[in-house]
């Protein structure tokens, strides 16, 4: 089966600008996740869908980070604006309902705000 | 709430010999626990995973990890390294139900293996 696209798979903006990302994920998964990825961490969830719907968002920030997920298939993660300490991997991930919670992630978006 | 600590940010080991990557984790419930693995520029790959059934579980890569739960521990191991396992690991536990599951990550552990 195809893997987690993502896209783009790098970018840099300056601050105060704003910024997309793209993830369509494997067919037939329900739950898509959006992580961020800061140099020298663990991966932090953003963002939960099951389907089209908001599973849990209590990490995104909210001000500047929005995420859609319309149809239930893919999804787009904005930045508005950006700021320095965004600069990071966004990983997608998608899993199927009732798998035991075994993710499937794309390779990510490594943003770097100058 | 459930957390994962992973001791050791970085670990060299040569090439042959054992490895051992380090991971607790708090939980009130059983967990599912996973190793996932991180190779330069690329998403995190699934190792193995826990969820309940035998304490020690094979994975892929020669790897295994043992389920303890008096000591609440998840350890990777391997018994020969090769240099294609340099990479970053990380050990994450599932919480959520109804097959809304989210991982909580430890911070990982970075593997160099050493010619």
């Amino acid at each position: 089966e195809a893997g987690v696209a993502q896209s783009p798979r790098y970018k840099i903006i300056e601050k105060r600008q704003s910024v997309a990302f793209w993830c369509n994920p494997i067919s037939g998964h329900a739950t898509l996740y959006w992580y961020q990825q800061i140099l020298g961490q663990g991966p932090k969830l953003l963002i939960q869908f099951q389907n089209n719907g908001v599973v849990d968002d209590s990490q995104l920030p909210k001000d500047r980070f929005s995420a859609e997920r319309l149809k239930g298939v893919d999804s787009t993660l904005k930045i508005q604006p950006a700021k320095l300490e965004d600069s990071a991997v966004y990983l997608c991930a998608s899993s199927r309902t009732g798998t035991g919670g075994v993710y499937t992630f794309g390779s990510g978006t490594r943003l770097t705000v100058v | 709430a459930q957390s994962v600590t992973q001791l050791g940010s970085h670990v060299s080991v040569s090439e042959g010999a054992l490895v051992l990557l380090r991971c607790n984790y708090s939980s009130s419930v059983p967990p599912y626990l996973f190793w996932y693995v991180q190779y330069p520029n690329q998403g995190l790959q699934l190792l193995l995973k826990y969820t309940s059934a035998a304490t020690l579980v094979k994975g892929i890569n020669g790897f295994e990890a043992e389920f303890k739960k008096s000591e609440t521990s998840f350890h990777l191991t391997k018994p020969s390294a090769h240099m294609s396992d340099a990479a970053e690991y990380f050990c994450a536990v599932s919480e959520g139900t109804s097959g809304t599951y989210k991982y909580i990550f430890g911070t990982g552990t970075r593997l160099k293996v050493l010619a």
